[in-house]
C-alpha cells in the first residue's frame, strides 16, 4: 500500500521569507499523482498545487512551487514571500493510477505558523 | 461557480441519536467522496460514488454508518446510532471523474456527547 510521509510535524517562517515542507512517499507505480492541500483555522480543505509524475517540469502557482525528485520519491513545497494568510496546515497527498486510481492518501500534515 | 457545499457546518448531538451529513458537489462531477477526519487517523476514505453508484464502501467503519446518493446532486452520510468515537469532522469531495482533482467541501464538524 502506498504510504505518504511528512517528517516536519510543524514549521514556522518569518513574513517575507521562503519556507519548504517535506513529503515523500512509497509506491511501486511509475504513473500517480501528487498534490499538497491547504486547511486553515476554518478547516476548509484547499488544494494548493497539483504535479503528475510523468511530468518532468515542477508545478508552479504563483508563489508556490515543488521540488519533484521521482527516483527519491519526494515532493516538497517551497512557499515564496510567505504571507500571514499562508499559516495553516498543510497536507501532501498521493493518488495513484491502478485500480484504486480514486483513492487519495494523506500525509498527516504539517502545520506552518508565518510569524509577523 | 458554487463549490462542493454540505451541511450541516455544525452538529451537537447525543449518543444514540440518528445523526444525517448532507452534501451536494459541484455540478458536471460524476465522483463523489465522503472523508473522515480525525486527530488519532488523520484523513479517511469512508466511501466513492461514481455516477451515483458506491464503488468502494470498504473505509465505511461500522453498520451505524451508512451512505447515499440518489441523484448526481445530493448524497447524505448517516450516522445510527451514534456514539462519542464518531465525533470529528466530515468532508465530502467531488472531482470530474475518478482520475481528476478532488475539490474538497467545508466539512461538517460533529461532537457526538
Amino acid at each position: 500500500a502506498q504510504t505518504v510521509t511528512q517528517s516536519q510535524p510543524e514549521m514556522s517562517v518569518q513574513e517575507a521569507e521562503t519556507v519548504t515542507l517535506s513529503c515523500t512517499y512509497d509506491t511501486s507505480e511509475s504513473d500517480y499523482y501528487l498534490f499538497w492541500y491547504k486547511q486553515p483555522p476554518s478547516r476548509q480543505m484547499i488544494l494548493v498545487i497539483r504535479q503528475e509524475a510523468y511530468k518532468q517540469q515542477n508545478a508552479t502557482e504563483n508563489r508556490f512551487s515543488v521540488n519533484f525528485q521521482k527516483a527519491a520519491k519526494s515532493f516538497s513545497l517551497k512557499i515564496s514571500d510567505s504571507q500571514l494568510g499562508d499559516a495553516a496546515m498543510y497536507f501532501c497527498a498521493y493518488r495513484g493510477s491502478g485500480g484504486s486510481n480514486y483513492k487519495l492518501t494523506f500525509g498527516k500534515g504539517t502545520l506552518l505558523t508565518v510569524n509577523p | 461557480d458554487a463549490g462542493v457545499i454540505q451541511s450541516p457546518r455544525h452538529e451537537v448531538t447525543e449518543m444514540g441519536q440518528e445523526v444525517t451529513l448532507r452534501c451536494k458537489p459541484i455540478s458536471g462531477h460524476n465522483s463523489l467522496f465522503w472523508y473522515r477526519q480525525t486527530m488519532m487517523r488523520g484523513l479517511e476514505l469512508l466511501i466513492y460514488f461514481n455516477n451515483n453508484v458506491p464503488i468502494d464502501d470498504s473505509g465505511m467503519p461500522e453498520d451505524r454508518f451508512s451512505a447515499k446518493m440518489p441523484n448526481a446532486s445530493f448524497s447524505t452520510l448517516k450516522i445510527q446510532p451514534s456514539e462519542p468515537r464518531d465525533s470529528a469532522v466530515y468532508f465530502c469531495a467531488s472531482s470530474l471523474d475518478s482520475r481528476e482533482t478532488q475539490y474538497f467541501g467545508p466539512g461538517t464538524r460533529l461532537l457526538v456527547l
